[in-house]
């Protein structure tokens, strides 16, 4: 069984730049979620895509946008990062069968300068 | 405005005796609560719930206990090992099983367990 697997791990960018974080799905899991992790807090929840639609949105600006593939992966892009977007971005995916068990991926550290 | 939360940022046990985690929260909505376990430079990974119509869940040295009149749970570790050492999460959320799994997560704990 193959785990939720997430990349890049690290990545530097500049504030006003563009980033494309990239998500598989535990195999057989047809739902992905983004939470953002800043530094001492806990991960708050981005969206959620089901069956390739958003499904679910935190308090999040528009800036903040993703997409899910046929085959469950999922990308979230941030557009015109700001200095606070600074944190650890995780993915997780979850099945009805797993109920409301989420299994993260490792997360990609985002750090804007 | 923190729904969840976890107001004791760190605990140090010794090896052998019973770690307490515990977690707070305010959303008389939520009714199905989680504990993950994180690692360094790892995802958080699930480690016990508890549904609201029960007030304790038992899964080997891990207990969760709920008192919803209190709005609080507690996380039981016993016996604590080394490898426990962690950042612990309380989460919870308005579940029913459908495809809505939007956790609210507390700031976390960070157990160390001394050898």
């Amino acid at each position: 069984e193959t785990g939720v697997t997430q990349s890049p791990t690290h990545l530097i960018k500049t504030r006003g730049q563009q980033v494309t974080l990239r998500c598989s799905s535990q195999s057989g899991h047809n739902t992905v979620s983004w939470y953002q992790q800043a530094l001492g807090q806990g991960p708050q929840f981005i969206f959620q895509y089901y069956r390739e639609e958003e499904n679910g949105r935190g308090n999040f600006p528009p800036r903040f946008s993703g997409l899910q593939f046929p085959n469950y992966s999922s990308e979230l892009n941030v557009n015109a990062l700001e200095l606070d977007d600074s944190a650890l971005y995780l993915c997780a995916s979850s099945s009805r069968a797993e109920g409301e068990k989420l299994f993260f991926g490792s997360g990609t550290q985002l750090s804007v300068l | 405005d923190q729904q969840v939360k976890q107001n004791s940022p760190s605990l140090s046990v010794q090896e052998g005796r019973i770690s307490i985690l515990n977690c707070d929260y305010t959303n008389s909505m939520f009714d199905y609560f989680l504990w993950y376990k994180k690692y360094p430079a790892e995802g958080p990974t699930f480690l016990i719930s508890i549904s609201s119509i029960k007030d304790k869940n038992e899964d080997g040295r891990f207990t969760v206990f709920l008192n919803k009149s209190a709005k609080h749970l507690s996380l039981h570790i016993v016996p604590s090992q080394p490898g426990d050492s962690a950042v612990y999460f309380c989460a919870a959320t308005v579940g029913g099983g459908g495809s809505n799994y939007k956790l609210t997560f507390g700031k976390g704990t960070l157990l160390t367990v001394n050898p």
